[in-house]
């Protein structure tokens, strides 16, 4: 089965900082991938699926990007309210493996 | 608007067995895949299972294989989870999870239900 990774495993940035977060996958899933932001207590919410599509509703300083086997999470200016754990997702086949999360805080 | 609500978690003793329901609403349930997705407490995210929109196919991690059966009634809008032989890493909150579409990602999830393995 195929592994997903991110990196790092925690962050911490200040408002208005730019912040990026890699996954990446063991084999290439073309761009079937999926981005989910879990804020503490509460349910996961996706935000990025192929790859760099945003979901409906969610704010444009976030944004996805890559193909294959890396990809990248970036948002642009880092608000209080995206404190949460952030969590890739690979749907090319099953199993629908997620990675093992960035903590994101602010500084 | 889109409702799952999840219900049937317990706590069970170890080699027990339960049923998990999500009755959902506000979208017509039998166009999409459901999923199950679980979260051990402080832990990450796990993918349980996949049924595909008319039950005819499904799919299970590893982790869960011959002791879950994933199920649907599309007349009643309502997904389920067997679980079987259950055992104390089984602990979790357990989402049920809405197929955006083509066996896609996952666009709602429900609240959840805690399943607690524990003698």
């Amino acid at each position: 089965d195929i592994q997903m990774t991110q990196s790092p495993s925690s962050l911490s940035a200040s408002v208005g900082d730019r912040v990026t977060i890699t996954c990446r996958a063991s084999q290439g899933i073309s761009n079937y991938l999926a981005w989910y932001q879990q804020k503490p207590g509460k349910v996961p919410k996706l935000l990025i699926y192929a790859a760099s599509t945003l979901q409906s509703g969610v704010p444009s300083r976030f944004s996805g990007s890559g193909s294959g086997a890396d990809f990248t999470l970036t948002i642009s200016s880092l608000q209080p309210e995206d404190v949460a754990t952030y969590y890739c997702q690979k749907y090319n086949s099953a199993p629908f493996t997620f990675g093992p999360g960035t903590k994101v805080d602010i500084k | 608007e889109v409702h799952l609500v999840e219900s049937g978690g317990v706590v069970v003793q170890p080699g027990g067995s339960l049923r998990l329901s999500c009755a959902a609403s506000g979208f017509t349930f039998d166009d999409y895949a459901m999923h199950w997705v679980r979260q051990a407490p402080g832990k990450g995210l796990e993918w349980v299972s996949l049924i595909s929109w008319d039950g005819g196919s499904t799919y299970y991690a590893d982790s869960v294989k011959g002791r879950f059966t994933i199920s649907r009634d599309n007349s009643k809008n309502s997904l389920y989870l067997q679980m079987n032989s259950l055992r104390a890493e089984d602990t979790a909150l357990y989402y049920c999870a809405k197929d955006i579409g083509g066996n896609g990602p996952f666009d709602y999830w429900g609240q959840g239900t805690l399943v607690t393995v524990s003698s």
